[in-house]
């Protein structure tokens, strides 16, 4: 079976232009959930999408968007980009429950210059 | 304000060795506390979880250590081997939104021979 896909894996953008990021959930998951990985530190939450709306959001500014397709795939969106939003960005499927844990794909390393 | 601590930031240790990784959480609205295993270039895979009524689990050479009254659990590893070389963070989430993952800073793991 396919794990999470995202795409692109790696991205250079320049500071004040838009970013989109895409994910694919593990076939059957109907969550999608999104987060910030800077380098040397945890992940950080920024989205939850179940059924195509939004579920969950991290203390992110409102540059940061995201939609779920009703394929359950997912895209996040990042807007004028700064310097400080250079970082890995995880795509997550499932855990709705105890017990049932995130699946997360190999990310998008964005490098804002 | 971190949510999830987590000790050592780094941690070596021999092949055969025990490795000891130290969490401490404050929110007790947390219900669920799994351990992420991290790659070079990887995604974070769940290692091993566990839940605030059981203060033990074992899977194979690896064991949680949970105190429910301290607000503190560990991850011990048995029989390090070079392979285990990863990142680890330990996480916590809340009953309301278990894909919510709130993660710890990370503990880099090196294993050798």
């Amino acid at each position: 079976d396919a794990g999470v896909t995202q795409s692109p894996t790696h991205l250079i953008k320049t500071r004040g232009q838009h970013v989109t990021l895409r994910c694919s959930p593990i076939s059957g998951h109907k969550s999608v959930s999104w987060y910030q990985q800077v380098l040397g530190q945890g992940p950080q939450f920024i989205f939850q999408y179940y059924e195509k709306e939004e579920r969950g959001r991290g203390n992110f500014p409102d540059r940061f968007s995201a939609r779920q397709f009703p394929n359950y795939s997912s895209e996040l969106n990042v807007n004028a980009l700064l310097l400080g939003d250079s970082a890995l960005y995880l795509c997550a499927s499932g855990g709705m429950r105890a017990g049932s844990p995130l699946h997360f794909g190999n990310g998008t390393r964005l490098t804002v210059t | 304000q971190q949510q999830v601590k987590q000790s050592p930031q780094s941690l070596i240790v021999q092949k055969g060795g025990i490795s000891i990784i130290n969490c401490a959480y404050e929110n007790t609205a947390f219900d669920y506390f799994p351990w992420y295993q991290q790659f070079p270039g990887k995604g974070p895979a769940l290692l091993i979880a566990i839940r605030p009524d059981v203060s033990e689990k074992k899977e194979g050479r690896f064991t949680i250590s949970f105190n429910k009254s301290a607000k503190q659990f560990s991850l011990h590893i048995m029989d390090s081997q070079p392979g285990d070389s990863a990142t680890y963070f330990c996480a916590a989430s809340p009953k309301t939104s278990y894909d919510k993952v709130i993660f710890g800073p990370g503990t880099s793991l090196s294993v050798i021979p």
